[in-house]
């Protein structure tokens, strides 16, 4: 089946600084890629569809500065967490959606990436 | 290693119920978690389950052995709506989501 590959799996970094995870589909091309945020016990959430070559569309009430995503290939999309602070500490996954297949092509899930700011 | 397994498709009867099972292996066990999928949409959440025993929301159930390294969603009064991808997934120790590739369920009139 399709690999979808998130790195780094766990990261802890300090207040005030950013953080890079990056989402790359190994096997397939994806158009559109996803980012989500988990809080624990609770639901995902949708952040942000990142489409290459264009910019990504944020869901309502997530800060457009504060989390940067960036989608410069059909395998590659990138999320920076800008200035993080403690409530930014969460757990943070990609899906990236192959190009081909229409659009009812399902997206593959990467392993998440555990981010904790201290 | 670590492995979820799923049936990947099922079909049921519109008014019906339908059960889909899922068996985990993960390195530690922080939870279990459902997640239905329409084509062409995102995930969005059913259900977490991190005790035994079952939870009842609406027409949707979700149940867990954790010495079974089990648990199933079921689903009540089907409606053509249902019809979608159902994802299991559970989080290890490192709070790692282990995906299960999804069980496509297809209501019939």
């Amino acid at each position: 089946g399709a690999v979808v590959s998130q790195h780094p799996s766990r990261v802890i970094c300090k207040s005030g600084t950013s953080v890079k995870i990056e989402c790359r589909s190994l096997d397939f091309q994806a158009t559109t890629m996803f980012w989500y945020r988990q809080f624990p016990k609770k639901s995902l959430m949708l952040m942000a569809t990142s489409n290459e070559g264009s910019k990504a569309t944020y869901e309502q009430g997530v800060e457009k500065d504060k989390f940067l995503i960036n989608h410069a290939s059909l395998t590659l999309s990138t999320l920076t967490v800008t200035s993080a602070h403690p409530e930014d500490s969460s757990f943070y996954i990609c899906s990236a959606k192959p190009t081909t297949g229409g659009g009812d092509t399902e997206a593959f899930f990467g392993q998440g990436t555990r981010l904790t700011v201290v | 290693g670590q492995n979820i397994d799923q049936p990947t498709e099922m079909t049921a009867t519109e008014g019906a119920i339908v059960q889909i099972n899922c068996t985990y292996q993960t390195s530690g066990f922080n939870g279990l978690f459902w997640y239905q999928q329409h084509a062409g949409e995102a995930p969005t959440f059913l259900s977490y389950n991190v005790l035994d025993g079952l939870e009842e929301k609406g027409r949707f159930s979700s149940f867990l052995s954790r010495s079974k390294g089990y648990s199933y969603l079921l689903l009540k009064e089907l409606q053509m709506k249902d019809s979608a991808s159902y994802l299991c997934a559970g989080m290890d120790s490192n709070y790692q989501l282990i995906w299960g590739a999804g069980t496509k369920l297809i209501i019939k009139p």
